[in-house]
């Protein structure tokens, strides 16, 4: 079946504006998961969403990043007046339901982000 | 808070030669492991995973790994590489399902001819 699909897979945009990165889960997956892979900080995680409620958003930055998700799949990941210092791959990740004790998160192939 | 270590940044190994990348982990509660591959220009893909059982995981492309929890380690071994092995190798930790994975800073490996 389709694995995890992210758009775009490359964006380049100037400091100051705003860019949103989109995430289509594996179907059935009610988990998702952001996280940043850049030179500096290697992996790091942003935000968890269960359906569409985000119990864990302990990883955002700051507060020019927000996420959210709708209908219990796609969700976007919005950076609000980029920083040079954003630039990174943007990886999404889902999960079935932690209730059914699955583990594993799959992952999708990224966002290349460079903010000029 | 939960920590996970790998100790080497860069491998270089030769083909059909064994090779061990090393991690370990803190954690003050029971944690789960993994390994993942990530491919040039590619999202990360699972090698295996450690959740109880055998300390000795089988994964595909031919890696194992063995947990001990006395060292705290998790170590992925494969016994003879290829050229197509060459990329970068991550540790993660989880401490339960639906929570973050907690990554290490990646080995990457070379494998040269």
């Amino acid at each position: 079946g389709a694995g995890v699909s992210q758009s775009p897979s490359n964006k380049v945009t100037e400091k100051g504006k705003d860019v949103e990165l989109r995430c289509d889960p594996i179907s059935g997956h009610t988990a998702l998961y952001w996280y940043r892979q850049s030179l500096g900080q290697g992996l790091e995680f942003l935000i968890y969403f269960q359906g569409n409620s985000a119990p864990d958003k302990s990883g955002l930055p700051s507060d020019r990043f927000s996420a959210e998700r709708t209908g219990g799949s796609v969700s976007t990941l919005t950076i609000q007046r980029t920083q040079q210092e954003d630039s990174a791959v943007y990886l999404c990740a889902s999960s079935p339901s932690s209730a059914s004790g699955s583990y594993e998160q799959y992952f999708g192939p990224g966002t290349r982000l460079t903010v000029t | 808070a939960q920590s996970v270590t790998q100790l080497d940044s860069q491998v270089p190994v030769f083909e059909e030669a064994p090779v061990e990348l090393r991690c370990n982990y803190s954690s003050s509660v029971s944690v789960y492991l993994f390994w993942y591959v990530q491919y040039p220009n590619q999202g990360l893909q699972l090698l295996l995973k450690y959740l109880s059982g055998s300390t000795l995981v089988k994964g595909i492309n031919g890696f194992e790994a063995e947990f001990n929890k006395s060292q705290t380690s998790f170590h992925l071994r494969k016994p003879s590489v290829h050229i197509s092995d060459t990329a970068e190798y991550f540790c993660a930790a989880t401490k339960a399902a639906g929570n973050k994975l907690t990554f290490g800073g990646g080995t990457r490996v070379l494998v040269k001819p």
